[in-house]
């Protein structure tokens, strides 16, 4: 069974702090790693896409993936209010379907 | 990005009807296109991957019977929920995989809520 954890939450910060979204993944051989942001009754909207260890920069966003320890995390720079929203975390591997986790909410307050 | 749609947004029917949900890909050709379920409060779940020209592929303990899928061309992917009842009020989403870009990389509609009475 592949399962992707998250923190349910929520997790508050302030205007203007950094937000740290953590999520950890039990397949070993997944190798796409996706940041879905979701507001309340609308779908899912991409935010990144990491594919190897490291770092990656957008914006004020910057997910980090260490597939050693099955770890993946969005950091979001400089939070507004308008960031609150729910954060899922999702994985592939293997036939290409995408495994959500149950998401975080962040609540951004001003 | 690339751009999908569905129709309707919302739709409320009564117990023991069928509901049509249609998906398309306003900007490119998917040949692949996925169908979601989320219940309030949940996340997201993989109900069936619709692929154009063949049959879908239906995740375990989804009955293929009662959710019908359709991918008649590149652009259009429908879900007909048969003879709804209330425990199938959802909202509903499908994505599409973009095969112009990362091949993995899938955008999401709008989503569709059902309420079924």
């Amino acid at each position: 069974q592949k399962e992707v954890e998250q923190n349910s939450g929520p997790l508050s910060v302030p205007e203007g702090a950094i937000a740290s979204l953590n999520c950890t993944y039990s397949d070993r051989g997944s190798q796409s790693f996706f940041w879905y942001r979701q507001y309340s009754g609308k779908s899912p909207e991409l935010i990144m896409s990491i594919y190897s260890n490291g770092d990656k920069e957008d914006g004020r966003f910057t997910a980090q993936l260490n597939k050693a320890s099955q770890y993946v995390s969005l950091l979001i720079r400089d939070s507004q209010p308008s960031d609150s929203a729910t954060y899922l975390c999702a994985v592939i591997s293997g036939y290409s379907t995408l495994t959500f986790g149950k998401g975080t909410m962040l609540l951004v307050s001003p | 990005g690339a751009v999908v749609s569905q129709h309707p947004s919302r739709v409320i029917c009564k117990s023991g009807t069928s509901v049509k949900i249609e998906c398309r890909s306003l900007d490119f050709q998917a040949t692949t296109m996925f169908w979601y379920r989320q219940f309030p409060k949940q996340s997201l779940m993989l109900m069936a991957t619709s692929n154009e020209g063949s049959k879908a592929t239906y995740e375990q303990g989804v009955e293929k019977d009662k959710f019908l899928i359709n991918h008649a061309s590149l652009t259009l992917s429908t879900l007909t929920v048969t003879s709804a009842h209330p425990e199938d009020s959802s909202f509903y989403i499908c994505s599409a995989r973009n095969p112009s870009g990362r091949e993995e990389t899938q955008y999401f509609g709008p989503g569709t809520r059902l309420l079924v009475l």
